[in-house]
């Protein structure tokens, strides 16, 4: 079936560091591709999606690239700050009569001021 | 206003008992589901409604059973519950069921079992 795997966490990071958290995926057919974000404490909130090829996705500086070729999806950002400080989740959307998010483990980041 | 609301944000019961989580949202969207998140944060799909119809059922062991009493409600009910329950359950909703839509996520349900 089809599958997402995410960078082992947690990760830990200075303030305006250069951010990636890699996400391959395998699926048949060509899905779409999300990322999720949950804060402390709540639930996941759409941060960018892709749904074709070569299409980028981005929102709030982050950034994200559908490859094909690479079966991936990786999470990028220039500067972080304290307040990106949250668990990522890459997502595939699966077409089973319905749609069918396939989430990644997902990856703990933290922003150290 | 919430978008997607659900009730309790927090439930301690114990094992063998019976019980409910509501979930609504005022979006206006057609299809509903239900997310199970274990400790490890690992988040898996249990159920999905549209229009008041199941339409994705996993192999979610049959104590569950998701309740649809119209588009904008999704109740989680839980039969005869065991530890392996304790987890964060969220509910979501989308405006349809095409693989590119957006799911707009609870703010989700502790289910601790002792």
């Amino acid at each position: 079936g089809n599958s997402v795997t995410q960078m082992e966490g947690p990760v830990t990071l200075s303030e305006e560091a250069f951010l990636t958290i890699n996400c391959t995926y395998t699926a048949t057919g060509y899905p779409s591709l999300f990322w999720y974000v949950q804060y402390p404490g709540e639930g996941l909130q759409l941060l960018l999606k892709a749904t074709k090829a070569d299409d980028k996705g981005s929102n709030k500086g982050f950034e994200a690239t559908y490859r094909k070729e690479t079966t991936s999806f990786h999470l990028e950002k220039g500067s972080v700050q304290v307040s990106d400080s949250a668990v990522y989740f890459c997502a595939l959307s699966e077409i089973q009569g319905a749609q069918k998010l396939v989430f990644g483990q997902g990856t703990r980041l933290t922003i150290n001021p | 206003d919430t978008a997607v609301s659900q009730t309790p944000k927090y439930l301690v019961t114990q094992m063998g008992n019976d019980k409910s989580i509501k979930c609504e949202q005022n979006l206006g969207h057609d299809t509903m589901y239900w997310y199970k998140q274990d400790s490890k944060k690992f988040l898996k799909i249990m159920f999905s409604y549209n229009n008041k119809e199941l339409i994705i059922n996993e192999t979610v062991p049959n104590r569950f059973s998701p309740k649809s009493p119209d588009k904008a409600h999704l109740n989680l009910h839980i039969n005869s519950l065991e530890l392996g329950d304790s987890a964060v359950y969220f509910c979501a909703s989308s405006v349809g069921t095409g693989s590119s839509y957006e799911q707009y996520f609870g703010p989700g349900t502790r289910l601790t079992v002792t």
